[in-house]
């Protein structure tokens, strides 16, 4: 039973540009909500991180949006580059992280 | 370069054998993990030493054996796995048992294979 649900599995961007990847979970009381990313054959690496009484988090071109209410957080990937293409989990945390399916993004030079 | 160490990177084990990997992190992190990653899934929680000791085992096959001689290693033992059981596998690390809600510092992960 995934406790997040993450979409959509793969996306194909062109260089830069935007590359938007959903998450959804049920349960309230998770509080911390990180995206990992994750190249082939490495392990994943904390990318940006973000608590449910922040709506926003910019670190470079990430973004997370996080609509508490709607039970929805998102990560936006702007002027997307080839070295952007990779795996990316978000998750969630109560007492341990829960992953979403991953979302392989392509980025076409 | 991950400071999470990892080996073997590589593994081919028989149905019969006894190998273990093992993890390293100099970090001074108290809190260590073990995850199992097959291809195209996200990775899932074995086991969770916080200061050395135990804190969570997600119900995973006693074929799996983990063990922290210290704060800096982290082994799995195996013993009698199936093929199903091939797959990569992860440690992680973070500074304390926080839930995890604090951040995790995978290495690269020992690919195993089991004919």
């Amino acid at each position: 039973q995934q406790q997040v649900k993450q979409s959509p599995q793969s996306l194909i961007v062109q260089k830069g540009g935007i590359s938007i990847i959903n998450c959804a979970y049920e349960n309230t009381a998770f509080d911390y909500f990180p995206w990992y990313q994750q190249f082939p054959g490495k392990g994943p690496a904390l990318l940006i991180a973000i608590r449910p009484d922040v709506s926003e988090k910019k670190e470079g071109r990430f973004t997370i949006s996080f609509n508490k209410s709607a039970k929805q957080f998102s990560l936006h990937i702007m002027d997307s580059q080839p070295g952007d293409s990779a795996t990316y989990f978000c998750a969630a945390s109560m007492r341990k992280l829960s992953f979403g399916a991953g979302t392989t993004v392509t980025v076409r030079a | 370069d991950t400071e999470v160490t990892q080996t073997p990177k590589h593994l081919v084990m028989g149905m019969t054998n006894k190998k273990s990997l093992k993890c390293e992190q100099h970090m001074g992190h108290r809190a260590m993990y073990w995850y199992k990653q097959k291809a195209k899934k996200p990775p899932e929680l074995m086991f969770v030493y916080s200061y050395e000791k135990l804190s969570i085992n997600e119900s995973v096959p006693s074929r799996f054996s983990p063990e922290c001689p210290n704060s800096s290693l982290l082994n799995l033992h195996l013993h009698a796995l199936q093929p199903e059981d091939s797959a990569l596998y992860l440690c992680a690390s973070s500074q304390v048992d926080s839930g995890g809600s604090g951040e995790l510092f995978f290495g690269e992960g020992s690919r195993l294979t089991v004919l």
